[in-house]
């Protein structure tokens, strides 16, 4: 399968404990976005890669969460003492920049978080 | 401050009637739009995309959206639906530094 995935896809941990999340993109796409997902709503923007460096974080990303992509391919997200508010679906998408016309984002199956 | 509206949270229809999803987004920069759709169980998946040209777009299964500059909106259509088009369907825009802003999303459901 050569498409975006993610790891683990269920998570089930209770307030206060560490997660981390990981994200395998598509191997030639150099973007690599997060965005969370809550019930009812549209997905929402967390944080991108381009190669390793983040280059964006939205207001959304409190100082419980960080991100990284060492080495430009897979990506991982922790949260730190995680809170009932944090239960979402977690997605990765990934593309290929520079964007032009055909360019698109290809998402992941999602992790699904619940935090007791 | 950049956001995509759709105007209806749940649809049903019968199988064979006609669809509209109303999309509009409120945006400066020169736009992007994305129609995305997740079937049950499934990741989300591109339906069809809007970047220039021939305002009328049209994607997989049938679909079609048709981008109006003067009235910020992005409708996606289609003529006959099918009871396989049940799934949840957003409207996004892809903003400069490329992350796209998400509708809430329209539930459609259709009965066989």
């Amino acid at each position: 399968d050569t498409g975006v995935s993610q790891d683990p896809r269920h998570k089930i941990t209770k307030r206060g404990q560490n997660v981390t999340f990981r994200c395998d993109p598509i191997s030639e796409h150099n973007r690599l976005y997060w965005y969370r997902q809550t019930l009812g709503q549209g997905p929402e923007f967390l944080t991108y890669f381009q190669n390793e460096a983040q280059l964006e974080k939205s207001r959304l990303l409190s100082d419980r969460f960080s991100a990284e992509r060492p080495k430009g391919s897979f990506s991982t997200l922790e949260i730190q003492r995680t809170e009932q508010g944090d239960s979402a679906m977690y997605l990765c998408a990934s593309s290929f920049f520079p964007q032009g016309i055909g360019n698109e984002q290809f998402f992941g199956p999602g992790t699904r978080l619940t935090v007791l | 401050a950049q956001s995509v509206s759709q105007h209806n949270h749940h649809v049903i229809l019968s199988e064979a009637a006609s669809l509209e999803l109303g999309c509009n987004y409120s945006y400066g920069g020169t736009v992007n739009l994305f129609w995305y759709v997740q079937y049950p169980g499934q990741h989300l998946q591109l339906l069809l995309k809007y970047f220039s040209g021939d305002p009328l777009v049209k994607g997989i299964k049938g679909f079609e959206a048709e981008f109006i500059k003067s009235k910020f909106s992005f409708n996606l259509r289609k003529p006959s639906v099918q009871w396989s088009d049940t799934a949840e369907y957003f409207c996004a825009v892809k903003n400069q530094g490329g992350k796209l802003i998400f509708g809430q999303g329209t539930e459609l459901s259709v009965k066989p």
